[in-house]
């Protein structure tokens, strides 16, 4: 039973657009999520989180919106950089917290030069 | 500053065999989880730590796996006996605090 879903497997952007993946959850009780970047033969990097008391977090180049009526939240890249290439996690918590994190299966992002 | 460890980096047995996996956490921090990357399944939390205790194990697949922490700078991941199904990428993480999570690069696990 998949908690955090990623349905999109893979995507490919320009180089300079705007990349957008997307996670949905199921589960009411997850108030914590994070975005997760892998490059191959590593293990992931934190990327970027947001609490559920908000509805957007941005650093940088990078913002995540939370959307809790509908259990889905997504992650921009604005602009998309061929280094940005790399498999995207999403991540749930209860409790506001860091330690018992759900995954989902990521997607593939291919920045195209 | 050293990332997290984990070796072998690659490990290729036969169905039957067991298979230990090795993990060196960040030094000083205090949380030390493993988890398991299938295509299917993405990233499942296994087992993590707190101070070298075992917190939660309730994502240990069965009973063939198992998960010690002897001291804060060493554990290992051990599956007796592995089979097929069990092929997959292995990490280590750690935290300090419950805070962010350090992964290593993983242990690439093929069980023939």
């Amino acid at each position: 039973d998949q908690q955090v879903k990623q349905n999109s497997p893979s995507l490919s952007v320009q180089e300079g657009r705007i990349s957008i993946l997307n996670c949905d959850y199921t589960n009411s009780m997850f108030d914590y999520f994070l975005w997760y970047k892998k490059y191959p033969a590593e293990g992931p990097t934190f990327l970027i989180s947001i609490s559920s008391i908000k509805d957007k977090n941005e650093d940088g180049r990078f913002t995540v919106f939370l959307n809790k009526s509908a259990k889905h939240l997504s992650l921009h890249i604005v602009p998309s950089q061929p280094g940005d290439s790399a498999v995207y996690f999403c991540a749930a918590s209860k409790d506001f917290g860091n330690e018992k994190l759900t995954f989902g299966t990521g997607t593939r992002l291919t920045i195209i030069p | 500053d050293a990332g997290v460890i984990q070796s072998p980096r690659h490990e290729v047995t036969e169905m039957g065999q067991e298979v230990t996996l090795r993990c060196k956490p960040i030094s000083g921090h205090d949380y030390l989880f493993w988890y398991r990357q299938t295509m299917m399944r993405g990233l499942e939390l296994l087992i993590y730590f707190n101070n070298n205790v075992p917190i939660d194990d309730s994502g240990m697949p069965e009973d063939r796996f198992s998960a010690k922490m002897p001291n804060a700078s060493f554990s290992t991941l051990k599956i007796q006996p592995s089979e097929p199904r069990d092929s997959a990428v292995y990490f280590c993480a750690s935290s300090l605090h419950g805070g962010e999570q350090f992964f290593g690069p993983g242990t690439r696990l093929t069980v023939l």
